[in-house]
């Protein structure tokens, strides 16, 4: 079992819907991570977040919106999405992101979203 | 079995063979590598990393090996067993820390029986 716990395990809304994507981790890192994966590829990087700041923001588009209210959570909520977005979002969490403290990152089993 | 090159993404292997899978990676700079296994509808599970300023590391069952001349990366499974099929993948750490993995464009592994 993952110790980075995504919900919902799936995800169907209109175009016109707001909704958010929930992810907890318990192992006190303080680095958390938004993925993006479309079918047969791989993971790519869309948000980092350090101490509960955005670190990073990959150009992401603004109907993407991350926050991270504390340690443990991170939320990405969601508004005005189109088919395209349709994909597997993975969390994941490191137990920090500075130079010289290499550890890798610990996924959850992502929340599946498909754009009506 | 062997996967060669970075755009051959299957690789078939009989159960109780070794399977090396291959990566070449694409910034010289980067300084921490992983490799993740994931098995279909689950996220990517770790599997193994290593850092820059080693060539070989060992694991259960695995071996990591790294080739920093040619920017190269390998995955060794000894003696696959039904549970190793999944799509595997490298990543490497652009930015220092574990802050900007990128990921190659993985290799699915069947094991046949």
């Amino acid at each position: 079992d993952t110790e980075v716990t995504q919900t919902p395990k799936h995800l169907v809304m209109g175009m016109t819907n707001k909704k958010s994507l929930k992810c907890e981790q318990h192992m006190g890192h303080r680095a958390m991570y938004w993925y993006k994966q479309k079918a047969k590829k791989p993971p790519e990087l869309m948000f980092v977040y350090s101490y509960e700041k955005l670190s990073i923001n990959e150009s992401v588009p603004s109907r993407f919106s991350p926050e991270c209210p504390n340690s443990s959570l991170l939320n990405l909520h969601l508004h005005a999405l189109q088919p395209e977005d349709s994909a597997l979002y993975l969390c994941a969490s490191s137990q920090e992101i500075y130079r010289g403290t290499n550890q890798p990152q610990h996924f959850g089993d992502g929340t599946r979203l498909s754009i009506l | 079995g062997e996967s060669v090159g970075l755009h051959l993404p299957t690789l078939s292997v009989q159960e109780g063979d070794n399977s090396i899978i291959n990566c070449a990676y694409s910034n010289s700079a980067s300084d921490y590598f992983i490799w993740y296994k994931q098995e279909s509808g689950k996220g990517p599970q770790f599997i193994i990393d290593i850092r820059s300023n080693m060539d070989k590391r060992q694991g259960q069952r695995v071996t990591v090996l790294l080739n920093k001349t040619v920017k190269h990366l390998s995955l060794q499974i000894a003696a696959t067993q039904p549970g190793d099929s999944a799509v595997y993948f490298c990543a490497e750490n652009i930015l220092g820390g574990a802050q900007k993995l990128v990921f190659g464009q993985g290799t699915r592994l069947t094991i046949n029986p």
